[in-house]
């Protein structure tokens, strides 16, 4: 079976770090995905890991640790703006469909 | 790039109704997909597409959804007859399967 596990909410301070968990157990394993969703819009691309280790892009950050079954997305200085639900989300098996399975998301608040 | 385009943006119907959600990918895209959120589910896989044939529908609830991909450029979800449990937000997604998928802005449906 397959299984993607993250927390339901959490809530940080505007400027500060917080890092979001994801665990999985799925059948295949070819890529892991972080995606943002601000209520009513749809989600958006933020990061992709394939290999084990951290992959930075601006104030956002991904790790991968395939052995472990595990990821997180780090986010810096933190901003208003970044109050949004962030799914994680795994493709598995066979490759060349780009089929994503996803997590029920994070809601993250960010407070002033 | 117009990205993917979904109509109608909102879906307000009865029970029993024949209801008809449409998308067009994003060009030279060779995989779309059917997912649809709720609040209790999260983001589920309803059905994928690779070059217009069907891959995997395992995910489509029951007889009653139906989906269909007569060319490259566009794909239609049917619900027939629509029920309550129905109302959701269904989004449709593309890609070349090489990194990630593009989300169109959804379709909110509520059946009554």
């Amino acid at each position: 079976g397959q299984n993607i596990d993250q927390p339901t909410e959490m809530t940080a301070t505007e400027g500060a770090i917080v890092q979001i968990n994801c665990t999985y157990q799925t059948s295949g394993f070819n890529g892991l995905f972080w995606y943002q969703q601000h209520a009513g819009e749809a989600p958006t691309f933020l990061s992709y890991n394939v290999l084990d280790g951290l992959e930075e892009k601006g104030r956002f950050s991904s790790f991968l640790s395939r052995s472990k079954g595990y990821s997180y997305l780090l986010l810096k200085e933190l901003q208003m703006k970044d109050s949004a639900s962030y799914l994680c989300a795994v493709r598995g098996l066979p490759s060349n469909t780009g089929k994503l399975i996803f997590g029920q998301g994070t809601t993250l608040q960010v407070k002033p | 790039d117009a990205g993917v385009i979904q109509s109608p943006r909102h879906e307000v119907t009865e029970m029993g109704q024949e209801v008809t959600l449409r998308c067009k990918p994003i060009s030279g895209h060779n995989s779309l997909f059917w997912y649809r959120q709720t609040m209790m589910r999260g983001l589920e896989l309803l059905i994928y597409f690779n070059n217009n044939v069907p891959i995997d529908d395992s995910g489509m609830p029951e007889d009653r959804f139906s989906a269909k991909m007569p060319n490259a450029s566009f794909s239609t979800l049917k619900i027939q007859p629509s029920e309550p449990r129905d109302s959701a937000v269904y989004f449709c997604a593309s890609t070349d399967t090489l990194k990630s998928l593009h989300f169109g802005n959804g379709t909110r449906l509520t059946v009554t």
